[in-house]
């Protein structure tokens, strides 16, 4: 069965280095999706990619069946769910994992 | 560029009634797929319309059901509520259908339905 696992909740200090790990089990998927969401409103894509990847403050790690988001110098403001992605075996949808919490403290 | 928007936001039904939802793209945007969000679950995958067509269902039962009109809008129906229909349900759009480019999607802000 098409599955992605990233853990429910990770928690951090303020200005550290937080680290959201994904791994998956979908024979052909190359490509993980990051996405972030804040409730109320509209999850956005942050970063994707079959190699590591930057955009901004968020790092993209890759190995074939397992990814890391990387959120550098994280803020309380960057408490969130954090989703990984990627896609199904028949290349015809994504499949999300279940989401990770990402709280803050200062 | 506007982006998706789902209406209504916020929707209170009863047990045994019946919903629609509705989701515009963006300008442009053929693929709309929807998901639904609940706790724990996170988001799972109902189905994908493109060019008025269905072309992937996830694993739903038929009370969920969908259409995509011409000018590439779409809506939801969830049929016979029950309490565990309740959650939060995303529509997203993208230029083209699934795979590969099924990552290029833009979320709308979702529609909280809450069934009593």
């Amino acid at each position: 069965k098409d599955q992605v696992f990233q853990p429910s909740t990770v928690a951090s200090s303020e200005g550290a280095v937080v680290e959201i790990f994904c791994n998956h089990s979908v024979s052909n998927a190359y490509n993980f999706f990051w996405y972030l969401h804040f409730p109320g409103c509209a999850p956005r894509l942050l970063v994707k990619g079959s190699k590591p990847s930057q955009q901004g403050r968020y790092n993209m790690t890759y190995e074939r069946f397992s990814s890391s988001l990387l959120i550098l110098q994280v803020r309380e403001a960057d408490a969130a769910v954090y989703y990984c992605a990627c896609p199904n075996q028949a290349g015809t949808a994504l499949i999300f994992g279940k989401g990770t919490t990402l709280s803050v403290s200062s | 560029k506007a982006g998706v928007t789902q209406t209504p936001r916020y929707l209170i039904k009863t047990r045994g009634q019946q919903v629609t939802l509705s989701c515009s793209p963006i300008s442009g945007h053929r693929s709309v797929s929807w998901y639904q969000q609940t706790p724990g679950q996170g988001l799972q995958f109902l189905f994908e319309y493109f060019s008025e067509t269905q072309r992937n269902k996830g694993n739903f039962p038929g009370r969920f059901s969908g259409r995509q009109f011409s000018n590439s809008r779409s809506e939801m129906n969830v049929s016979t509520l029950e309490l565990g229909d309740s959650a939060l349900y995303l529509c997203a759009s993208s230029l083209a259908p699934g795979g590969e480019r099924a990552g290029e999607q833009y979320f709308g802000p979702g529609t909280r339905l809450t069934v009593t």
